[in-house]
């Protein structure tokens, strides 16, 4: 079955520091992908999202990420994290065949220190 | 614009208890959505529709139905509630499917006891 694993499930890092959250898809065909991220109280968004062409994707807030299709993969990276980037981030991936299926990894907390 | 809006934000059910979870946007999206989020899981789509008076299901329909009068509204009703539908449901709409961005409300907490 298609699925998204995100392997970091809480991440803890302090400012200033870079981020890299993994997300793999299982999946052989075509996909289209995207990352949402939820700031504490606030609704869920998008970051960025990625359907064709260059594989290095930016996104709001200095976010990009990257698409390896030998690797299944679409990690997400921060070269400087800030303290309000603390959130809880989700890939997602859309099956190209089948726009009725949006599935969603399990997410990543992340908390950000001064 | 208020975005996509949900009632109530948190509701706790006995089992067997019905509810009404409401959600509207005000952005003239055709296309809305349910989703319900367990712990530690991914969201899972529970129902979607593409338009007024049309409306099909997601991935986990069991125990839930919808309907869509207005472009504005989707609301989700659960009948004979039970402890598996303890979850967070989130509404999401857009206007290009699902191939563009959602806007998701703010979320129901729902717990069944």
């Amino acid at each position: 079955a298609q699925s998204v694993s995100q392997h970091n499930h809480h991440v803890i890092l302090s400012e200033a520091a870079s981020l890299e959250l993994g997300c793999n898809y299982s999946y052989g065909g075509t996909v289209n992908l995207f990352w949402y991220v939820q700031y504490p109280g606030q609704h869920l968004q998008l970051l960025l999202k990625y359907f064709s062409g260059d594989p290095l994707v930016k996104g709001i807030k200095g976010f990009e990420a990257e698409f390896i299709k030998s690797k299944f993969s679409f990690n997400l990276r921060k070269p400087s994290v800030q303290w309000s980037d603390t959130a809880e981030y989700f890939c997602a991936f859309l099956l190209s065949y089948n726009t009725d299926k949006l599935i969603f990894g399990t997410g990543t907390r992340l908390q950000v220190f001064p | 614009n208020a975005g996509v809006t949900q009632t109530p934000k948190f509701r706790i059910l006995k089992i067997g208890q019905s509810m009404t979870l409401q959600c509207a946007q005000d952005m003239n999206h055709n296309y809305m959505y349910w989703y319900r989020q367990d712990p530690g899981m991914g969201l899972k789509l529970i129902y979607y529709s593409v338009g007024a008076g049309i409306t099909d299901k997601g991935e986990v329909p069991n125990g839930y139905n919808v309907s869509r009068s207005t472009t504005e509204d989707f609301p989700l009703r659960l009948e004979l509630a039970a402890p598996s539908q303890t979850s967070v449901y989130f509404c999401a709409s857009s206007e290009w499917g699902l191939e563009g961005e959602q806007y998701f409300g703010p979320g129901t907490r729902l717990t069944v006891t």
